[in-house]
């Protein structure tokens, strides 16, 4: 089946540094869905993407659909500590409906 | 508000007693899941449906049951739960078209069985 690879698995970083995680799948997919979830709740979807190449920023973030379609990058600018949290990668591929999701990276934020 | 609800969030019980869990959503969307979040083993499907009365195991169907008599309730129903089958569950509805898929979650129930 589909896998996802997430990396970095955490990351430690200080208040006002830009963060960059990704998501690299072993097949195409035609979405790629962004996470963000805070211990014991539910994920909330923070950016959705569609296309090869696509940019899209929701706030401080900003992800893109990579040419290859095979991976996905998310990129946070100047981190607070609400950032905190583990952030998803999530894709669709195929004509399948199927959501396979990343491990996740956890994101520690120190002030 | 668009949302997903589920209830109970909390719920601690014992072996072999069913229960079930609700789950509601007000968008409309015709496709749900049910997903359990184990450590190191990531979020995996449990049961999913595509409308009313359409239903299909995901990856870990095994000590489930599901039913959706209505598209915005899809319970998850334990028959006779296990310790195994302690975890945190996520409910979610899925927009699935005019070129839109966002998955949406619920705010997880956390079960343990003892």
């Amino acid at each position: 089946g589909q896998q996802l690879n997430q990396s970095p698995q955490s990351m430690f970083i200080q208040e006002g540094e830009d963060v960059s995680m990704n998501c690299t799948s072993s097949s195409i997919f035609n979405t790629w869905l962004w996470y963000k979830q805070d211990p014991g709740e539910g994920p909330v979807l923070l950016i959705a993407l569609y296309k090869a190449g696509e940019l899209t920023s929701n706030g401080r973030l900003t992800a893109q659909f990579g040419i290859t379609r095979k991976d996905s990058f998310l990129n946070i600018s100047a981190s607070i500590p609400s950032d905190v949290g583990i952030y998803f990668c999530a894709g669709r591929g195929g004509s399948n409906y199927k959501l396979t999701f990343g491990k996740g990276t956890l994101l520690t934020v120190n002030p | 508000e668009a949302q997903v609800t589920q209830n109970p969030r909390y719920l601690i019980t014992v072996t072999g007693k069913k229960l079930t869990v609700t789950c509601s959503q007000n968008m409309n969307h015709e496709y749900m899941s049910w997903y359990r979040q184990d450590p190191g083993l990531g979020l995996r499907q449990i049961y999913y449906s595509m409308n009313v009365e359409v239903t299909d195991k995901g990856d870990v169907p095994e000590g489930y049951k599901v039913s959706r008599k209505e598209k915005r309730n899809f319970p998850l129903i334990l028959e006779s739960p296990s310790p195994n089958q302690t975890s945190l569950y996520f409910c979610a509805s899925r927009l699935f078209s005019g070129g839109l898929d966002e998955q949406y979650f619920g705010p997880g129930t956390r079960l343990t069985v003892t």
